[in-house]
């Protein structure tokens, strides 16, 4: 059974970095030919999806964050990372990362989610 | 970019009734379409994936259907379980990828 699991500080001050990490686990980053992304969800509201890695690094991200995202992948430790530069209170939001399987273009295993705010 | 919009974004129903939530897309995704269920604090899972395919696992009282435009999840017999927020996501090769729906509150009458 597959899991993924999302670390990384909860609180980040405005116009730092925020930087999380999800690893998984019951299964192989490089095999399979997975895409993993990450996606979040501003408090009580929908979902907004940010970016996704292949195992070999490439990369694709939604053009909204695009200037602000970095999206990195470490197939050693089964771990995959986002950065998200310049925050803002906007940024508040509880992070998901999550894997796509081939052939499906949506999301079949996801992280519980990591809430990250904002705040001085 | 392409827009989701659900219909109803809540929708109050009795455990038994049968239920239907509407997904439209701004432009033609084909079938490229998905369905979740979120319940408060816990991550999105996924029911129906291009439009009718049912994931493994999930219940078959919940059925998708649709292409183009428009898609339907429909759940022929709700259960208590049942009651939580339901999204739907689009895929396309343009920019962004993958977007959502505003969601739809499914409720106890």
């Amino acid at each position: 059974q597959v899991q993924l699991q999302e670390s990384g500080p909860g609180l980040v001050k405005p116009s730092q970095t925020l930087s999380l990490t999800c690893t998984v686990s019951g299964g192989s980053i490089s095999s399979g030919g997975y895409y993993w992304s990450w996606i979040r969800q501003h408090p009580g509201k929908g979902l907004e999806w940010i970016g996704y890695i292949y195992y070999s690094g490439s990369t694709y991200y939604n053009p909204s964050l695009k200037s602000r995202v970095t999206i990195s992948v470490d197939t050693s430790k089964n771990q995959f990372s986002l950065k998200l530069s310049s925050v803002t209170a906007a940024d508040t939001a509880v992070y998901y990362c999550a894997r796509e399987p081939p052939g499906y273009n949506c999301f079949d295993y996801w992280g519980q989610g990591t809430l990250v705010t904002v705040s001085s | 970019d392409i827009q989701m919009t659900q219909s109803p974004s809540t929708l109050s129903a009795s455990v038994g009734d049968r239920v239907t939530i509407t997904c439209r897309a701004s432009q033609n995704i084909s079938s490229w379409l998905a369905w979740y269920q979120q319940k408060p604090g816990k991550a999105p899972k996924l029911l129906i994936y291009k439009a009718s395919s049912l994931e493994s696992g999930v219940p078959s009282r919940f059925s998708g259907s649709g292409s183009g435009t428009e898609f339907t999840l429909t759940i022929s017999s709700l259960q208590p379980d049942d009651f939580a927020t339901y999204y739907c996501q689009q895929y396309n090769t343009y920019s962004p990828r993958y977007t959502f729906g505003q969601g739809t509150k499914l409720e106890i009458k």
